[in-house]
């Protein structure tokens, strides 16, 4: 079965700890994303890397980091200068080159992270 | 960048139809999709409508686009309780993704 793992679902960190969450995708797609939603709230865009070994900032990624060694992986760490990282996180994948449906993103479960 | 707007929320009675509307600014959008996220889940896609077309149906789901007022709406016909999530209206411009902030829909039995 194609799709996009991540691991953990939920994610406890006190305050000052550094975590890293991991997103893994077996659909060949060259694009990935990672995206912040917080309660009520729509999606933010934290980092997104269209190809292995580049990798982009998103609209909020101020206190975390990303790394992009295989085509298959993408994680995200939320360092402890992120001031309020309580969240819900969601990894996203896409093909480049458009399909009928154009470049959809395919979506992981999601990580709940909160910090006490 | 692209502004997508939604309305927050949406409540109806099963059995009725559910219209969920969704406007973007940037005329050169592609494609536009509706995803679905249940609680505590990631997004799913529903549907999606190429820009060149003025409707979609699949099933119980019918896409309106409206490019002169970039006005985009899904429909559910027959809405069951089981369509109680939250509706994402998204936008592709030039290989980049706008969503919009979402639309709660409460299905009343």
């Amino acid at each position: 079965d194609g799709g996009i793992t991540q691991s953990p679902k939920y994610l406890f960190r006190k305050e000052g700890q550094n975590v890293t969450l991991s997103c893994e995708q077996n659909l060949n797609h060259d694009a990935m994303y990672w995206y912040r939603q917080d309660p009520g709230q729509g999606l933010r865009l934290i980092y997104y890397s269209q190809i292995v070994n580049d990798f982009q900032k998103g609209d909020i990624a101020e206190g975390y980091s990303v790394s992009r060694e295989k085509k298959e992986s993408f994680p995200l760490t939320v360092t402890s200068a992120q001031k309020n990282p309580t969240a819900f996180y969601l990894c996203a994948s896409s093909a480049t080159s458009g399909g009928a449906s154009g470049n959809e993103q395919f979506f992981g479960p999601g990580t709940r992270l909160t910090v006490l | 960048g692209e502004d997508v707007e939604q309305s927050l929320f949406l409540s109806v009675r099963e059995g009725d139809s559910s219209v969920i509307n969704c406007t973007y600014t940037d005329s050169s959008s592609t494609y536009l999709y509706w995803y679905k996220q249940e609680p505590g889940a990631g997004l799913q896609l529903l549907t999606y409508i190429f820009s060149n077309m003025d409707m979609k149906q699949d099933q119980r789901l019918t896409v309106l686009l409206n490019k002169k007022d970039k006005h985009l709406s899904l429909r559910i016909a027959d809405t069951q309780t089981g369509d109680s999530a939250i509706y994402f209206c998204a936008v592709a411009t030039f290989n980049k993704f706008y969503f919009g902030s979402g639309t709660k829909l409460n299905v009343k039995p």
